[in-house]
């Protein structure tokens, strides 16, 4: 079976320091990857998503960017935090093509910038 | 571009009422459509889908039928009880889209005992 894993499960960072959030997925191979941001109380804002190794695409011009180094392996970066980058960021796996597409979440990791 | 409108919350409910969340769409095509449910502090999960106009998705006594003509997706349950307070949310995937999900809003139910 299929498991996503993200982490750290909680960070609080100060503004202007690095971030580094990481999203691996097991049992499977190729999976499109997807990175959301929930802000308090709202709803999910699409970040970046993924086809493959190296291949990124953003959806939202913003303070922070994303890699693929390995094929199961998703990570959102950040040179310097500001206040709004705090919420709740989820990682997505999906998996199938047309009717077959389903979309799978992680844990999540909640960031707080202080 | 696609776009999915769901009920504003929080909707409250007594244990074993009957549960409906709104959830209209726009988009091109046929797309797919999908509920997913959040717990507190926790990530989505995948609750149902349906892919082609008449089909229901069913899970864990919840419903929802892919309603074309009124371009429709409508969560019901029948009888709630306190741990389904959660966050819904109504998706699509479809038309111009790719393999990306629109997401409504979210809407915020509480089961109170």
């Amino acid at each position: 079976s299929q498991t996503i894993h993200q982490w750290p499960a909680t960070l609080v960072q100060p503004v202007g320091s690095p971030l580094s959030l990481e999203c691996t997925v097991e049992g499977t191979s190729n999976p499109n990857l997807y990175w959301y941001r929930q802000a308090a109380g709202r709803g999910l804002q699409l970040l970046f998503y993924s086809v493959g190794i190296g291949q990124i695409s953003s959806e939202v011009p913003q303070n922070l960017s994303a890699s693929r180094p390995q094929d199961r392996q998703f990570i959102l970066s950040s040179k310097k935090l500001l206040l709004s980058d705090s919420g709740f960021y989820l990682c997505a796996w999906a998996r199938g093509q047309g009717a077959d597409y389903e979309q799978y979440f992680g844990p999540g990791t909640r960031l707080t910038v202080t | 571009g696609n776009s999915v409108t769901q009920m504003e919350g929080p909707v409250t409910l007594s244990e074993e009422a009957f549960l409906t969340i709104n959830c209209t769409y726009t988009a091109t095509g046929y797309p797919s459509l999908f509920w997913y449910v959040q717990y507190p502090g926790e990530g989505l999960q995948l609750l149902l889908k349906a892919t082609k106009a008449d089909d229901k998705g069913s899970n864990k006594g919840f419903e929802a039928t892919y309603r074309k003509e009124t371009t429709s997706f409508h969560l019901e349950k029948g009888s709630v009880q306190v741990s389904d307070s959660a966050v819904y949310f109504c998706a699509l995937k479809g038309g111009a889209a790719g393999n990306k999900l629109t997401f409504g809003g979210g809407t915020r139910v509480l089961v109170k005992p």
